[in-house]
């Protein structure tokens, strides 16, 4: 069973951009669909965008086209997400997590923005 | 925009049933849409169910099912336990690499 492990808690500045970690292991994270999901405080899930690791195509909600770029290193095994031009409203918890059906899911890194 | 609407709340009786839904804000929630279901306790990362609208997750229990219910994505809880007690949110692929996540529902169970 391929598990998860994230980056640790980063704090920023509004106007900066935050790169976030997701290390595969047990397994090949180029076999899978990998997705960025985020939960803002008392809120709930919201799909960030996803990539399709063979063939390095890469899909955003709209709502982050322009801000978020998802990449993955094959030679570490590790997925990335980069989101920039950070305001308040973007502090939340952000899961890596994947498969088509989002089946494994990492236990998430907490991004907070603040002046 | 697409908005993929939950109820927002619902609350079972312990050994109840209850029926959450997953619908769109235009159109119909097909087996094309390849559903997945979460249940996310508080403070915990979400956890998949159901897959491809009624395929269970490896270790999920049979108390747990998917389906179509009209128009809606469908997940009941047969025999709710009280550990049950948690955000449920569903996933609609929609193509072209995209999904949405509806709304949630949280479920209490007294």
């Amino acid at each position: 069973q391929v598990q998860l492990v994230q980056s640790g808690a980063e704090v920023k500045k509004p106007g900066s951009s935050v790169k976030v970690s997701c290390k595969a292991s047990g397994g090949t994270l180029n076999s899978y669909p990998v997705s960025w999901v985020r939960q803002a405080p008392g809120q709930g899930l919201e799909w960030m965008g996803g990539i399709l690791p063979v063939l390095g195509t890469a899909n955003y909600a709209e709502k982050f086209q322009g801000r978020v770029t998802i990449r993955t290193d094959e030679s570490t095994n590790t997925a990335y997400m980069e989101l920039s031009g950070l305001r308040l409203d973007d502090t939340a918890v952000y899961y890596c997590a994947i498969g088509e059906s989002l089946d494994v899911w990492g236990p998430g890194t907490t991004v907070t923005v603040s002046s | 925009q697409t908005v993929v609407t939950q109820e927002p709340s619902f609350s079972v009786s312990p050994g109840g049933t209850v029926t959450l839904t997953c619908g769109l804000s235009s159109g119909s929630v097909s087996p094309m849409y390849y559903t997945s279901w979460f249940q996310q306790p508080p403070g915990q990362a979400p956890r998949t169910l159901i897959y491809s609208t009624n395929s269970r997750s490896s270790g999920v229990p049979d108390r747990f099912s998917g389906s179509i219910f009209g128009n809606k994505a469908a997940l009941t809880i047969t025999g709710a336990q009280t550990d049950d007690e948690a955000d449920y949110y569903c996933i609609l692929y929609m193509g072209s690499g995209i999904y949405v996540f509806g709304t949630g529902t949280k479920v209490t169970v007294l």
